[in-house]
């Protein structure tokens, strides 16, 4: 089936490391996706990964890919208070193309 | 360049009558999406145009959702009659191609919908 799931809810101080995590079914899934939504606004991508890769960095975004178990994690170092926002994580559907999201990550990031 | 223009962002109706939004696509941008947003949910596909086909129609409700990109550009995303339930943000993307490589969508600022 078609699930991608996330936690709720993080909460960091600023200037500490975030790291939010996803799981994923399709084992065919070609490229995994981490997008940010700020209130008010529709999603912008982050980053993403293609499914032979294990790891890509950009900046201060470090995104990890497990495929033996399907985890996918965004990390983002030095947090800062603009980083506050709903991260989403997506996967590409293998077979159909399609853009599967998760239920989104709330990161509140304390001063 | 502009982005994915949507129209319009807030909409307020009362149930059982029609609501319309717009969306714009980025400049050459070959796929058009159409996502419904519930609060605290992530986005679920409504459809999606490759050029003015639609390829995927399987989650759009069509006993009252209807949708169309005539001439492969700019698209409407109907609902005749709002239901309470419909109440959500309607989120449109585009890429160039869902075709090949990553498929890198764009999002749209969202029409945010209120059913009373």
């Amino acid at each position: 089936g078609e699930d991608v799931e996330q936690s709720l809810f993080l909460s960091v101080r600023e200037g500490d490391s975030s790291v939010i995590n996803c799981t994923y079914t399709d084992s065919s899934s070609t490229y995994l996706y981490w997008y940010k939504q700020e209130p008010g606004a529709g999603l912008q991508l982050l980053t993403y990964i293609f499914s032979n890769m294990d790891m890509k960095q950009d900046q201060r975004l470090t995104v990890l890919l497990n495929k033996k178990d399907k985890h996918l994690s965004l990390r983002i170092a030095d947090t800062q208070t603009g980083d506050s926002a709903i991260y989403f994580c997506a996967e590409r559907h293998g077979n159909t193309g399609k853009l599967i999201f998760g239920q989104g990550t709330t990161l509140q990031v304390k001063p | 360049e502009a982005g994915v223009v949507q129209s319009p962002r807030y909409k307020i109706i009362e149930k059982k009558q029609p609501v319309a939004f717009w969306c714009n696509p980025i400049s050459g941008h070959n796929t058009l999406y159409w996502y419904r947003q519930n609060l605290g949910q992530g986005p679920e596909l409504l459809i999606r145009y490759e050029n003015e086909e639609a390829v995927d129609d399987s989650q759009l409700p069509k006993d009252r959702f209807s949708a169309e990109r005539l001439k492969g550009v700019d698209s409407t995303l109907k609902i005749q009659p709002a239901e309470l339930g419909d109440s959500a943000v309607y989120l449109c993307a585009s890429s160039p191609s869902s075709r090949s490589g990553a498929n890198v969508l764009t999002f749209g600022a969202g029409s945010r919908l209120t059913v009373l």
